[in-house]
């Protein structure tokens, strides 16, 4: 089967840095999206990866290695509105999008 | 750019009821859109997959009788839950891919419907 692994809930104070892992078992890989998703509200991009190493974005980071299925998200300088749940999802050989769970991040002053 | 709309955002009306969603791509075109339902805290789940000028294809278990979808262009889709009941009642969101970013598009989503079925 196809599944995406990352942790149900973390916690973090503000001002810190926090990095939710991702870990995916698919048919083929054609590149990996992190979402953030505010509570009652649609996903919002943030991040895609395609090739191995890092890809920075102000305070958002995401990695990529594909040959351990491995992939995380990097958030710096936490704010409290960076309380959200953040979602891995992978494209696979079929252009399909397999979702994770999402993680859902709390952050504390 | 890359916005997505979706109308309406919050859908109150009395079982038996079909309630049609619409989701338009408001500064692209969009050759793929797909339909979402989100139950509380749960994850996305994929409904169907809708291509412009084509029959949506639906995921396993979704019945493609009750929820009818509709790609007429390349900028708007809709989704009709037909004869609705309480078990309906769910946060339905859409989301489009622009094809210029190549085969592995980022989806940009709308707002979501928040949909409550008395």
């Amino acid at each position: 089967g196809q599944n995406i692994d990352q942790p149900t809930e973390m916690t973090a104070t503000e001002g810190a840095i926090v990095q939710i892992n991702c870990t995916y078992q698919t048919s083929g890989f054609n590149g990996l999206f992190w979402y953030q998703q505010h509570a009652g509200e649609a996903p919002t991009f943030l991040s895609y990866n395609v090739l191995d190493g890092l890809e920075e974005k102000g305070r958002f980071s995401s990695f990529l290695s594909r040959s351990k299925g491995y992939s995380y998200l990097l958030l710096k300088e936490l704010q409290m509105k960076d309380s959200a749940s953040y979602l891995c999802a992978v494209t696979n050989s079929n252009y399909q999008l397999i979702w994770g769970a999402g993680t859902k991040l709390i952050i504390k002053p | 750019g890359a916005v997505v709309s979706q109308h309406p955002s919050w859908v109150i009306c009395k079982s038996g009821t079909s309630v049609k969603i619409e989701c338009r791509s408001l500064d692209f075109q969009a050759t793929t859109m797909f339909w979402y339902r989100q139950f509380p805290k749960q994850s996305l789940m994929l409904m169907a997959t809708s291509n412009e000028g084509s029959k949506a294809t639906y995921e396993q278990g979704v019945e493609k009788d009750k929820f009818l979808i509709n790609h007429a262009s390349l900028t708007l889709s809709t989704l009709t839950v037909t004869s609705a009941h309480p078990e309906d009642s769910s946060f339905y969101i859409c989301s489009a891919s622009t094809p210029l970013e190549g085969d592995t598009q980022p989806q940009h989503f709308g707002d979501g419907t928040r949909l409550s079925i008395l």
